[in-house]
């Protein structure tokens, strides 16, 4: 069965910290993965990995895909308090397959 | 732009109720997605349109039925629901990869 593992489940981190979420699969026919930030409302994209070893980053916030151990690593250095969020790796073979998210709250 | 319109944003119904909500992509996405989120859980999906054809139902009671007027919009017929069917209905539009969610519509069924 197919399958996304998130973790930690939750994490609680004083501003200004670096903080690494971590995203395991087991995936049959594996096409990309990617990370999503949901606060409030809908989930909000953020990063899309098809290939192993290339970091993609955005301001803070860098990831990258390693397709032989199964796993995917979403850094955010220098938190804020505007990062506090769930965030969600899923991984796409002919759809999404969700994980179980990461609730992060960043302290002020 | 990677903005996908979800109405109402909002909505309360009673069990005997027929309501819609819809959708709106103006991307040129050629698939587009009907998730139900729980709180504290990840979305789930529950129908797949491709091209404008439902190409994926995900066992969803019938008291759901999807919609594909054409390529940019997508609705969501209510009825007769349950109590237990409220929560965040997400629609989310692709190309190649990455979905884009609309804001959702909060669903409450009393």
């Amino acid at each position: 069965e197919d399958k996304v593992v998130q973790s930690p489940l939750s994490l609680v981190v004083h501003e200004g910290d670096t903080v690494t979420l971590n995203c395991s699969y087991e995936v049959t026919n594996f096409r990309s993965l990617l990370w999503y930030k949901q606060e409030k409302k809908a989930p909000t994209f953020l990063f899309m990995l098809t290939s192993s070893g290339i970091e993609k980053k955005s301001g803070r916030l860098s990831s990258i895909l390693d397709k032989k151990e199964l796993f995917s690593i979403l850094n955010i250095t220098a938190t804020q308090t505007g990062d506090s969020a769930v965030y969600l790796c899923a991984v796409l073979n002919y759809q999404l397959i969700w994980g179980a998210g990461t609730k992060l709250i960043i302290k002020p | 732009d990677t903005e996908v319109t979800q109405t109402p944003k909002h909505l309360v119904m009673g069990m005997t109720n027929k309501k819609s909500l819809k959708c709106e992509q103006h991307m040129g996405h050629r698939a587009m997605y009907w998730y139900k989120q729980k709180a504290k859980k990840p979305p789930e999906l529950m129908f797949v349109y491709s091209y404008e054809k439902l190409s994926i139902n995900e066992s969803v009671p019938s008291r759901f039925s999807p919609e594909c007027p054409n390529s940019s919009l997508l609705n969501l017929h209510l009825h007769a629901l349950q109590p237990e069917d409220s929560a965040l209905y997400l629609c989310a539009s692709s190309q190649e990869g990455e979905q884009y969610f609309g804001p959702g519509t909060r669903l409450t069924v009393t």
